[in-house]
């Protein structure tokens, strides 16, 4: 079983629309979670970190299921500038441990 | 405020030829890595290091070296390139990898093609 999986998409979505994406961690030690944008050719960009009480940016939110080992992000109100890819990404509770990303799922959002 | 910062942009290389990547941050982030990135796919980890001196495998750390010789740099080494590794590569430095302060800051990619 890979480390961190996630759902590859494509959602295509309408403007308006509220989307969820999931993503499963294999390792229960995992520690710190995240969910990075990714626009075509360009690098990653953080886009919320998740903790563990959940976590909410303007129309994102972030939460986080420790016991079924999975994060989840949730976009409400889909603007056509949020047709990206996003990626969870985990690191694990041994110091000195990296950044493991998902292999990211694409969102298409259209007018 | 450069960030992190990788050269080249673009690069063909030949089979059985060797090159570095080169990697340079400037926000005194103790850790550093290397990730590929294949069409469709997500960052594969190669190597990472956790502060200067100290490297260790990822992923996919076959056919590439790295060195961190000081807090800033983290050149990536192809020895014997292979068309296997053309793909996008990515270099990354966070300040920790767990706790506060994780964010990974990313260079702008190296978009490598082996032929």
């Amino acid at each position: 079983r890979k480390e961190v999986e996630q759902d590859p998409g494509p959602f295509n979505v309408p403007e308006g629309a509220t989307v969820a994406f999931n993503c499963t961690y294999s390792n229960s030690a995992s520690q710190s979670f995240f969910w990075y944008r990714q626009d075509c050719r360009k690098e990653p960009k953080l886009l919320m970190s998740v903790y563990s009480s959940g976590n909410e940016d303007g129309r994102f939110t972030a939460q986080l299921n420790r016991a079924s080992q999975y994060i989840s992000l949730l976009i409400r109100d889909s603007k056509l500038s949020d047709s990206a890819t996003y990626l969870c990404a985990v690191t694990f509770s041994q110091a000195g441990t990296a950044l493991i990303f998902g292999k990211g799922t694409t969102l298409s959002v259209s007018s | 405020n450069a960030g992190v910062t990788q050269t080249p942009k673009f690069r063909i290389l030949k089979i059985g030829q060797s090159m570095t990547l080169q990697c340079t941050q400037d926000m005194n982030h103790n850790y550093m890595y290397w990730y590929r990135q294949d069409p469709g796919m997500g960052l594969k980890l190669i190597y990472y290091s956790v502060g200067a001196g100290i490297t260790d495998k990822g992923e996919v750390p076959n056919g590439y070296n790295v060195s961190r010789s000081t807090t800033e740099d983290f050149p990536l080494r192809l020895e014997l390139a292979a068309p296997s590794q053309t793909s996008v590569y990515f270099c990354a430095s966070s300040y920790r990898s767990t706790g506060l302060d994780t964010e990974a800051f990313f260079g702008q990619g190296t978009r490598l093609t082996v032929v």
